[in-house]
């Protein structure tokens, strides 16, 4: 059981936006103020879309966006298109551990 | 460009040490801020964290498998090495190396991983 909780699926159609939530379900998380979330296609390495919880890496689409309230850390997708289905991983400090993941989440495009 | 390559045997007998590589092109292991991270990925599975080490030789290792993990790095190849001892069927899965960057928060983040290798463990 991870110390970050994530839904296991989500889905949308083309255009639209989701949100997948990213809940810290350990006390010890620091300030969590140095979530990521890495998107992973099948068969593939993950890449970084959102770092420090809101900063997109230079050459990731606008589209991706990233907040946070409380425990709870949340990676938007909007104006949903066929490549953004994939699994999207949260990743913080966690535990005593400088690196925890999420259990994952599949994003389906309908 | 950084480029990462994991190689080692791709099967494992239970209870023997698993041992995989990680050669790095296009940069120096040696230098920079940077940790050389592996983590691993049953088939199926989410992401799991094995452990890293940092330039200046500081590792951090899961709590979960720290008993059964060493890494170890040969500056002089350009590489660095995973050896997980004991390992069980539920050591399967694609691994992983990958470089964390630091980035202008001063946290760090995965910027380049290698493409990931299957280590089955099997009699």
């Amino acid at each position: 059981q991870s110390a970050l909780t994530q839904p296991a699926s989500v889905s949308g159609s083309p255009g639209q936006s989701i949100t997948i939530s990213c809940t810290a379900t350990s006390s010890d998380v620091g300030d969590f103020n140095f979530v990521s979330w890495y998107q992973q296609h099948p068969g593939k390495a993950p890449t970084l879309v959102i770092c420090d919880v809101t900063k997109r890496p230079s050459g990731v689409s606008n589209r991706f966006s990233g907040s946070k309230s409380g425990n709870t850390a949340s990676l938007t997708i909007s104006g949903l298109q066929t490549e953004d289905e994939a699994d999207y991983y949260c990743c913080s400090y966690a535990d005593g551990s400088p690196v925890v993941f999420g259990g994952g989440t599949k994003l389906t495009v309908l | 460009q950084v480029q990462l390559q994991e190689s080692g045997p791709g099967l494992v007998k239970p209870s023997q040490t698993l041992s995989l590589t990680c050669t790095v092109s296009g940069g120096s292991i040696s230098s920079g801020n940077y940790y050389w991270t592996w983590i691993r990925q049953p088939a199926g599975k989410g992401l799991e964290w094995i452990g890293r080490f940092y330039t200046n030789g500081i590792t951090n290792y899961s709590p979960s498998l720290k008993s059964r993990v060493t890494l170890s790095v040969d500056t002089s190849k350009n590489h660095f090495s995973l050896k997980l001892s004991s390992v069980t069927a539920a050591d399967t899965a694609v691994y992983y190396c990958a470089r964390e960057a630091k980035y202008s928060s001063g946290w760090y983040y995965f910027d380049f991983w290698g493409q990931g290798t299957l280590v089955t463990v099997s009699s």
